[in-house]
């Protein structure tokens, strides 16, 4: 099972900063199959990012994600306050598909 | 529009069964390379993947709870169907159902139903 470490567990940053995100893999994972997610308060997580780099449709470009073999990143270039939200990492590529524990990012 | 809905009860008791049913729209699961899946998060937790069946009845079960999960689903009522005996308390989680393509990342969720483990 590939087990998924996201850091920082909280990050605390003001609007208009830039956030990055980071999700370390206990394995080598496939770049296709790394992505992440966005969850608010009440909600049911969404899709941000899908191979590592791709955006799903509608999300704005200020998100990216980019890395490579057991290092992936997800990268907020100026934070928007609907942005702050728990984000999490997952690889679809082997089974059993594993989630990272998730970063909260919260307004400083 | 692909859309998604769990329904089932909101409170078992510990050592029952939970029978969990997603009913889906805007596609298929005879279509090749189709999944639905199920996720749960116990509140204030992280999400936790438990099963996936696929377009041609194949099943994948998180390996730590594969003895107590059971997936199915009915194409014909565009359902499956999660059974997780012998609950718990600390199977108290938000239950969400989700859809996927081949291998790809789950890009439709339904909105979670949350099930309460307690006597």
């Amino acid at each position: 099972e590939i087990v998924l470490t996201q850091s920082p567990g909280t990050l605390s940053l003001s609007p208009g900063e830039r956030a990055t995100l980071s999700c370390r893999a206990s394995q080598t994972v496939d770049s296709r199959f790394l992505g992440w997610y966005q969850q608010k308060p009440g909600q049911a997580p969404s899709l941000l990012i899908f191979g590592t780099s791709n955006r799903a449709t509608g999300i704005p470009d200020r998100f990216s994600g980019s890395g490579s073999g057991t290092d992936f990143t997800l990268s907020i270039s100026r934070l928007e306050p609907e942005d702050f939200a728990v984000y999490y990492c997952q690889q679809y590529g082997s089974l059993p598909r594993t989630f990272g524990q998730g970063t909260k990012l919260e307004i400083k | 529009q692909i859309t998604l809905k769990e329904s089932g009860p909101t409170l078992v008791k510990p050592t029952q069964t939970l029978t969990l049913t997603c009913t889906f729209s805007g596609f298929s699961l005879s279509t090749s390379g189709v999944n639905v899946g199920w996720i749960r998060q116990p509140p204030g937790k992280a999400l936790e993947w438990l099963a996936l069946i696929y377009w041609d009845d194949d099943k994948s079960y998180s390996p730590s709870l594969e003895r107590r999960l059971t997936i199915t689903k009915d194409t014909s009522k565009n359902q499956v169907v999660l059974t997780f005996t012998n609950m718990d308390p600390v199977d108290t989680a938000t239950y969400y159902c989700v859809h996927s393509t081949w291998s790809s990342a789950f890009g439709y969720w339904g909105q979670g139903t949350l099930v309460t483990v307690s006597s």
